[in-house]
């Protein structure tokens, strides 16, 4: 069964440095979305993405954040200048469409972002 | 601003026990509901998603209603087995594509 996949499982950077999460989409998917869960909190929406833009995003994703597809098959999170509150586990979703119908969104196992 | 919530926190239950997991949310202007499984550090596993046209979903032993007036869906785990055990979360879609997530019910089913 095709599924989401993300790298990395884990990632340890220093405060202030530059990251990159990266996920490959269920292949016949057109929505990309990334989440994230704070340890011991709920799941937050950060970004949807559709046709090579962004079409929604939280109050979390600010100018710090940003989203890209740089190819046919990658979907990719950056986080310009990490803080010690962006450690999280990051969760990248795909689904067929959006709206009624096969809008069901599946998840990528995560990866856990550490930030000291 | 739509808030999700979900009762109990936390449920213990004897392997064979049929059980009910509550979920409630504020705006009844929803899409879908979604309800996921998540084991302790992993992703999220999609388990069932009600249209909000529908009143309920069933996938093996479990079934999902859902009632949107009241703001409320409950799923239904019967004949639970160890293997259940994990934190179960409802999600429902608003306005746009977002999910927006409860806090989760974290099962334990006992051999």
């Amino acid at each position: 069964e095709p599924e989401v996949t993300q790298t990395p499982s884990h990632q340890v950077t220093q405060m202030g440095q530059e990251v990159i999460l990266r996920c490959v989409p269920i292949s016949n998917h057109l929505y990309f979305y990334w989440y994230r869960q704070i340890l011991g909190q709920k799941v937050e929406f950060l970004v949807s993405f559709y046709n090579n833009e962004i079409s929604e995003k939280s109050e979390i994703f600010d100018d710090q954040f940003s989203v890209e597809r740089p190819d046919g098959s990658n979907f990719t999170l950056k986080i310009r200048s990490t803080k010690l509150e962006d450690s999280a586990m990051y969760f990248c979703a795909s689904s067929e469409f959006s709206r009624a119908g096969r809008d069901t969104q599946y998840f990528g196992p995560g990866t856990r972002l550490t930030v000291l | 601003k739509q808030e999700v919530t979900q009762i109990p926190a936390a449920l213990s239950v004897p392997e064979g026990e049929n059980l009910v997991l509550n979920c409630s949310f504020t705006d009844s202007a929803i899409y879908n509901l979604q309800w996921f499984r998540q084991d302790p550090g992993k992703g999220l596993t999609s388990l069932l998603l009600i249209q909000s046209s529908q009143r309920e979903q069933t996938s093996g032993r479990l079934n999902a209603s859902l009632d949107k007036s009241s703001g409320r869906s409950t799923l239904y785990i019967a004949a639970s087995q160890p293997g259940d055990s994990a934190t179960y979360l409802c999600a429902v879609k608003g306005g746009f594509q977002k999910l927006v997530f409860g806090t989760g019910t974290r099962l334990l089913v006992s051999p």
